[in-house]
């Protein structure tokens, strides 16, 4: 079965830091791979995915991801980090083709002071 | 273009009561997910239905039930409400092709006293 480790529940920065958000899953198969954010009291949204092709994925807000199947990991980075920012990020894996079961990690806050 | 709408929003349960949590969408997906989400835990899978007529257990499925009554409409039954069972809650939805991303519903606050 597949799972997702998001290898840091907190991660403080101030504000115009780079960023790098940690996500290493588990499969024996191709996999998709996900990044939502999750603001304050609100649902899930996608920040971006990787399903096949090019292993640098770039998202909205400026966030990218890249893809390296060898260290089975899907990190999550932006170079400048805003206020804005601030919200809880979740990583998320299915495999490709078969079963539609998507897997959520823990999440990571982050957290960005001015 | 509502996507996927749960209700109740916020309900507060007490012990043994029961309860069912509706979600609907309205992009022609196939596949409907409900996780619960609680403070240090993520987002865990309770059960899944890939498809009209078919559901999975995810991986904390005890205490709960699911319908999915058409392609639509996916439920979540709590039969015999626990102090545990007090979470967020929230229904996705997800096409298999061609973007395979789920949406997610605005989630539902569930308190059982």
């Amino acid at each position: 079965a597949q799972s997702v480790t998001q290898l840091d529940s907190q991660v403080p920065v101030f504000e115009e830091a780079p960023v790098e958000l940690r996500c290493n899953y588990s499969s024996s198969v191709s996999v998709y791979l996900f990044w939502y954010v999750q603001y304050p009291n609100q649902g899930l949204q996608l920040l971006l995915k990787y399903l096949s092709g090019s292993t640098l994925v770039k998202g909205i807000n400026g966030f990218e991801a890249e893809f390296n199947k060898s260290q089975t990991s899907f990190h999550l980075r932006k170079p400048s980090v805003h206020i804005s920012d601030t919200a809880e990020y979740f990583c998320a894996v299915s495999k490709q083709g078969g079963s539609e079961k998507l897997v959520f990690g823990k999440g990571t806050k982050l957290t960005v002071n001015p | 273009n509502a996507g996927v709408t749960q209700t109740p929003k916020f309900q507060v349960l007490k012990t043994g009561q029961s309860m069912t949590l509706q979600c609907a969408q309205d992009m022609n997906h196939n596949s409907m997910y409900w996780y619960r989400q609680d403070p240090g835990m993520g987002l865990r899978l309770i059960y899944y239905s890939a498809s009209e007529g078919t559901t999975d257990k995810g991986e904390v499925p005890n205490g709960y039930n699911v319908s999915r009554l058409n392609k639509r409409e996916f439920s979540l039954r709590l039969e015999s409400a626990a102090p545990s069972q007090t979470s967020v809650y929230f229904c996705a939805s997800r096409s298999r092709t061609p973007n395979t991303e789920a949406f997610f519903g605005q989630g539902t606050r569930l308190t059982v006293v």
